[in-house]
C-alpha cells in the first residue's frame, strides 16, 4: 500500500534561518506531489506542485522554493525564514486523474 | 482557473441535529470534487468524492454530498451530528494537475 512520510512533525526556527522540509512517498511511482500551507484560521493554500523529477510549478510568489530530486521525494526550502512563514505545512500526492489526494501528517512550523 | 468557495467560516450545531455545509466551485470542465475533514493538529482525511455518475455520493462517518451542476455546488450533509464530528471541513476541486481547496468551515457541536 502507498504511504506518505513527512518530517519533522514540529519545528521552531529563528527568523533568518534556513528551512528544509522533506516528504517521501512509498508504494507508488511517478506521483504528482504537492506542498500546501495552512496559516492559522485559514484554508489550505497550494504552494508548489510537481508532476515529475526536476519539474516544479509555483503557485504563489513567496520566500519558499521546492525541489524534486527523486521520483518520490519532494522538498520545501527557504534560505531565510520570515515570521510570515509560520504555519502548518502539508505534503500530498496523487497518481492518476481519477484518484483522490493523500496527505502527510503535516509539519507545524513556528518562526520566532 | 478553478476555485472553491465555502461561505460559512464557522457553524455551530447541537448534537443530534442535521448538518449542511455549503460548497460552490468554479471550473470550466466536469469537476472532480472532494470533501476532507481535519481534526486539530492533524492531516486531512477524505470523507467522500465525486467523479461521475450518481450525483448523491455517500462517504464515511455517515456523511453524504450532492453534486448540482446547475448550481455549481457540492454541499455536504449529515442527518444527525455527533460530538466527534467537531472539526474543520474542506471542500476541494480537482483540475488537470491541481487540487484547490476552499477556506474551510469549522464545525462546533454543542452537547
Amino acid at each position: 500500500s502507498q504511504t506518505i512520510h513527512q518530517w519533522p512533525a514540529t519545528l521552531v526556527q529563528p527568523v533568518g534561518s534556513p528551512l528544509s522540509l522533506e516528504c517521501t512517498v512509498e508504494g507508488t511511482s511517478n506521483p504528482n506531489l504537492y506542498w500546501y500551507r495552512q496559516a492559522a484560521g485559514r484554508g489550505l493554500q497550494l504552494l508548489f506542485y510537481s508532476v515529475g523529477i526536476g519539474q516544479i510549478s509555483s503557485e504563489v510568489p513567496q520566500n519558499l522554493s521546492a525541489s524534486r530530486p527523486q521520483d518520490r521525494q519532494f522538498i520545501l526550502s527557504s534560505k531565510k525564514l520570515l515570521l510570515s512563514d509560520s504555519g502548518f505545512y502539508l505534503c500530498a500526492w496523487f497518481r492518476g486523474f481519477d484518484t483522490e489526494a493523500f496527505f502527510g501528517q503535516g509539519t507545524r512550523l513556528t518562526v520566532v | 482557473a478553478q476555485s472553491v468557495t465555502q461561505p460559512d467560516i464557522h457553524i455551530t450545531v447541537s448534537e443530534g441535529a442535521s448538518l449542511e455545509l455549503r460548497c460552490n466551485y468554479s471550473y470550466g470542465a466536469t469537476p472532480y470534487l472532494f470533501w476532507y475533514v481535519q481534526s486539530p493538529g492533524q492531516g486531512l482525511q477524505l470523507l467522500l468524492k465525486y467523479f461521475s455518475g450518481d450525483t448523491l455520493v455517500q462517504g464515511i462517518k455517515g456523511f453524504e454530498a450532492e453534486f448540482k451542476r446547475s448550481q455549481s455546488s457540492f454541499n455536504l450533509r449529515k442527518p444527525s451530528v455527533h460530538w466527534s464530528d467537531a472539526a474543520e471541513y474542506f471542500c476541494a476541486v480537482r483540475g488537470y494537475n491541481k487540487l484547490i481547496f476552499g477556506a474551510g468551515t469549522r464545525l462546533a457541536v454543542h452537547p
